[in-house]
This record gives C-alpha cells, sequence and structure tokens, in this order.
C-alpha cells in the first residue's frame, strides 16, 4: 500500500532555513511526479510545489517562489522541500502528495499525514 | 482569496442530498479536469472524485462529481453522519502554472 511520511517539521525563527523530508513507498517514486501543500492552523488547503518524475521540472505558489526549492532523490524515494528565509505566514502543516493521471488530466492521489512547521521568534 | 470558489459552508440532515459547488475560470476548471478532496477534522486530504467525477475505490457511490463550463460540483446523496468534513475542489491552472484549490466548504450534518 501506498505510504507517504513527512519529516522535519520543527519551530524555527523567522529568516532562518528548514529541510523537510518525504519518504515514499508501495509504489514506483521514479515513475510519478510529487507535490508539497500546505495548511495554516485553521485554513484552507495551499498547494505549494510540484516536481516532475526525473526531476527535470519544477512549478512552485507565488508565495513560496525564489525561497522555497523541492527536490527529489529517485535512488532513496525521497522527496524534499527547502524553505528558507521563513516567515510567520508561512507556519502550517505540510504534507507531501503524489501524482496520478487519468485521461488528459491529473490529481493529487494519495497523502502522507503531514509535518508542523512553525516560525516563531 | 482563492482562485476556485466554494460555499464556506454547507449542511443536511441525515438521509438528504447536498451538492457543494466550485466555480473557476477557462484558465483552471473550463480547460482540464476537476478533483475533489474530503479532510475529516484532524485528518490527512483524502481523493475523493478525480477527473470531474471518477471515483477512487473505497470511496461509496453516494458520492458524484460533474463538470459544466467553468464549475463543478460535489453531490453527495443519502447523507450521514460521518460525511462532516471539509470538503475541497482543485484543478491545475494553465495560466499560473500552479495548482489552485478552493477555500473549502464545512459541511454539517445536522
Amino acid at each position: 500500500q501506498v505510504q507517504l511520511v513527512e519529516s522535519g517539521g520543527g519551530v524555527v525563527q523567522p529568516g532562518r532555513s528548514l529541510r523537510l523530508s518525504c519518504a515514499a513507498s508501495g509504489f514506483t517514486f521514479s515513475s510519478y511526479g510529487m507535490h508539497w501543500v500546505r495548511q495554516a492552523p485553521g485554513k484552507g488547503l495551499e498547494w505549494v510545489a510540484i516536481i516532475s518524475s526525473d526531476g527535470s521540472n519544477k512549478f512552485y505558489a507565488d508565495s513560496v517562489k525564489g525561497r522555497f526549492t523541492i527536490s527529489r532523490d529517485n535512488s532513496k524515494n525521497t522527496l524534499y522541500l527547502q524553505m528558507n528565509s521563513l516567515r510567520a505566514e508561512d507556519t502550517a502543516v505540510y504534507y507531501c502528495a503524489n501524482e496520478n493521471y487519468y485521461g488528459s488530466g491529473s490529481y493529487l492521489d494519495y497523502w502522507g499525514q503531514g509535518t508542523l512547521v512553525t516560525v516563531s521568534s | 482569496q482563492s482562485v476556485l470558489t466554494q460555499p464556506p459552508s454547507a449542511s443536511g440532515t441525515p438521509g438528504q442530498r447536498v451538492t457543494i459547488s466550485c466555480s473557476g475560470s477557462s484558465s483552471n476548471i473550463g480547460g482540464t479536469t476537476v478533483n475533489w478532496y474530503q479532510q475529516l477534522p484532524g485528518t490527512a486530504p483524502k481523493l475523493l472524485i478525480y477527473s470531474n467525477n471518477q471515483r477512487p475505490s473505497g470511496v461509496p457511490d453516494r458520492f458524484s462529481g460533474s463538470k459544466s463550463g467553468t464549475s463543478a460540483s460535489l453531490a453527495i446523496s443519502g447523507l450521514q453522519s460521518e460525511d462532516e468534513a471539509d470538503y475541497y475542489c482543485a484543478a491545475w491552472d494553465n495560466s499560473l502554472n500552479a495548482w489552485v484549490f478552493g477555500g473549502g466548504t464545512k459541511l454539517t450534518v445536522l
């Protein structure tokens, strides 16, 4: 069965950096695009970034562009999110999700349980 | 302000049918497929409907999706207490080059 397990969250001061990881199992990781999605406390879902299966294509939400970097290591079945210049508004639960495809469209399929990032002095 | 517009709340009594709308534009819903997610309290989101109207295995057929033009809808028939959750629509936006979510609809079963 598909499993996605995020780690690396915690409390960090504004302006500092943090790297999240997402360990994948139960599917052929190297064949699928992967996403990061976040949810601020009491708020809705906000898409953060996507990386293609081979890592060659990446897209970001405007709110994180230039500060966050998505990457992957297909040999380790692991997805990463490097977060720099963190701000209070980046405080959220961060989820990873795999992309799946049907017809001409795609969708975020399985989601991890999330890891909480709190940016506070 | 979310790119996709959903009503913030919806409600119904057990056994009723409720619908949740999701309005977008030609660069997202009008140009691609729509997906729906269910988030039960304190849990991660779960895929409910993909490609406008496809149900993943394990999702009851009480849940159905549809799309027309730049809008989509999620319908839940035979409402049950365990359906009380937040529901989100999502689609790729080819103008923003980004995935966009609706603001979410909190469904209350009265």
